[in-house]
């Protein structure tokens, strides 16, 4: 079985600042790895996944991640962020025909 | 655009009272999936449809339970909701290709119970 930790519970950043979100996972197979955002009252969104290739991989609002096999991390980051980036942020490891959440990261981004 | 549909967006219903929540694809995906998300926590996979053959959480309690008629739609059914069944229900579809899976979510329907 797999399991992801995002270390981080909520991250306060200023408006226009840098920010990393961490992912962290475990599993004993290949996995495919993903970025959502939810905000306030609606589903998820997809922002980027990483199947194979590249280990950097670019997404929608300008987020990033980069997959580190011998860390087992997924860091979503974005250089400068906006006051709409303001969501959930959860990653997800799909593996053995099934996708586990983490327990999500709230990003407050302030004027 | 290509989508997935949730029916209603907002569900209030009473203790104990049936109530049904829709899904509706257009994505044409064969994967149908419901979670239940309650408050700051990840969603909780329900049970999921791989074309017609349902798949059951095992800790999903008896009290959900859904059907699929066809390709396009899927319908959760909560017998006799509890207090502890408000949540947020999110469905999601996909197409499983070579081992992978990339979720698409609906916007939700928010489920209160008085």
């Amino acid at each position: 079985a797999q399991s992801v930790t995002q270390l981080d519970s909520q991250v306060p950043v200023f408006e226009e600042a840098p920010v990393e979100l961490r992912c962290n996972y475990s599993s004993s197979v290949s996995v495919y790895l993903f970025w959502y955002v939810q905000y306030p009252n609606q589903g998820l969104q997809l922002l980027l996944k990483y199947l194979s290739g590249s280990t950097l991989v670019k997404g929608i609002n300008g987020f990033e991640a980069e997959f580190n096999k011998s860390q087992t991390s997924f860091h979503l980051r974005k250089p400068s962020v906006h006051i709409s980036d303001t969501a959930e942020y959860f990653c997800a490891v799909y593996a053995g025909n099934m996708l586990t959440f983490g327990g999500g990261t709230r990003l407050m981004v302030k004027p | 655009d290509a989508m997935v549909i949730q029916n209603p967006r907002y569900q209030v219903t009473q203790f104990g009272k049936p109530v049904t929540l829709s899904c509706s694809q257009t994505l044409n995906h064969n994967v149908m999936y419901w979670y239940q998300q309650k408050s700051s926590q990840a969603p909780k996979l329900l049970f999921h449809y791989y074309d017609k053959d349902f798949n059951n959480e095992a800790d999903t309690p008896d009290n959900f339970q859904s059907r699929r008629p066809n390709t396009s739609f899927c319908f959760l059914d909560i017998r006799s909701p509890g207090l502890g069944d408000a949540a947020m229900y999110l469905c999601a579809t996909s197409t499983r290709l070579a081992g992978t899976d990339t979720q698409y979510f609906g916007p939700g329907t928010r489920l209160t119970v008085l």
